[in-house]
């Protein structure tokens, strides 16, 4: 069955640039939605974005100018590039994946905490 | 944009109750595009239901979802231990976004 594993480092900068990856196991990545979802400590939960293999990609408008995910067909993984971070981009960063329509999402990783401190 | 309103905030019940939990769109939307989550500590959330009321591949009968317009409903026919958790209704219109929760707690 599908399996999703979120990687990258733990700790970032004011103003730098996040990056996590997201490695797909137990399936091509081909013909899936892949969401990035975060979730501030205590907080509710916040859609950053999907990409679909087809080049659709989809942003939350209020993180639109500060965010990217891209695919790695070739190594069954997709990214999040979050730029310009501040403390209050603080949170538990999930990946995950759907096949039917980006609607909702059955596949989750575990989630990755991503602390942004100097 | 679409918000959505979920209450009670907590609800504490007793296992073997039934639950249910409300949710409720800013505007009408479609149930085409509604589902609800279920989250325990430390887990990722859990898809239960999608498009309003059709069941996740593996859920279990207890959990129903209904609802049409601006109000859905998520109901648990009888809480169980496991059961026990932070419930999200979440849409997607053009943009996805989730209800702030509801935590079903043991009274």
């Amino acid at each position: 069955h599908v399996q999703l594993q979120e990687s990258g480092p733990g700790l970032v900068k004011p103003s730098e640039t996040l990056s996590l990856t997201c490695t797909v196991s137990g399936d091509s990545i081909s013909n899936y939605y892949w969401s990035w979802i975060r979730q501030s400590p205590g907080k509710g939960l916040e859609w950053l974005g999907y990409i679909h293999y087809s080049g659709t990609i989809n942003y939350n408008p209020s993180l639109k100018s500060r965010v990217t995910i891209s695919l790695d067909t070739s190594k069954n993984q997709f990214s999040l590039r979050l730029s310009s971070v501040t403390v209050a981009d603080t949170a538990i960063y999930y990946c995950a994946g759907d096949k039917m329509t980006g609607v909702w999402y059955y596949y989750w990783g575990q989630g990755a905490l991503v602390t942004v401190s100097s | 944009e679409i918000v959505l309103t979920q209450s009670p905030g907590t609800l504490p019940l007793s296992p073997g109750e039934r639950a249910t939990l409300s949710c409720r769109a800013s505007q009408s939307v479609s149930s085409n595009y509604l589902a609800w989550y279920q989250q325990k500590p430390g887990q990722a959330p859990r898809l239960l239901i999608y498009a309003a009321s059709n069941r996740a591949a593996g859920i279990p009968g207890k959990f129903s979802g209904s609802g049409s317009g601006t109000d859905f409903t998520l109901t648990i026919s009888r809480l169980e231990p496991e059961d026990f958790a932070v419930y999200y209704c979440q849409y997607y219109g053009g943009s996805l976004t989730f209800g702030g929760g509801t935590k079903v707690e043991i009274k």
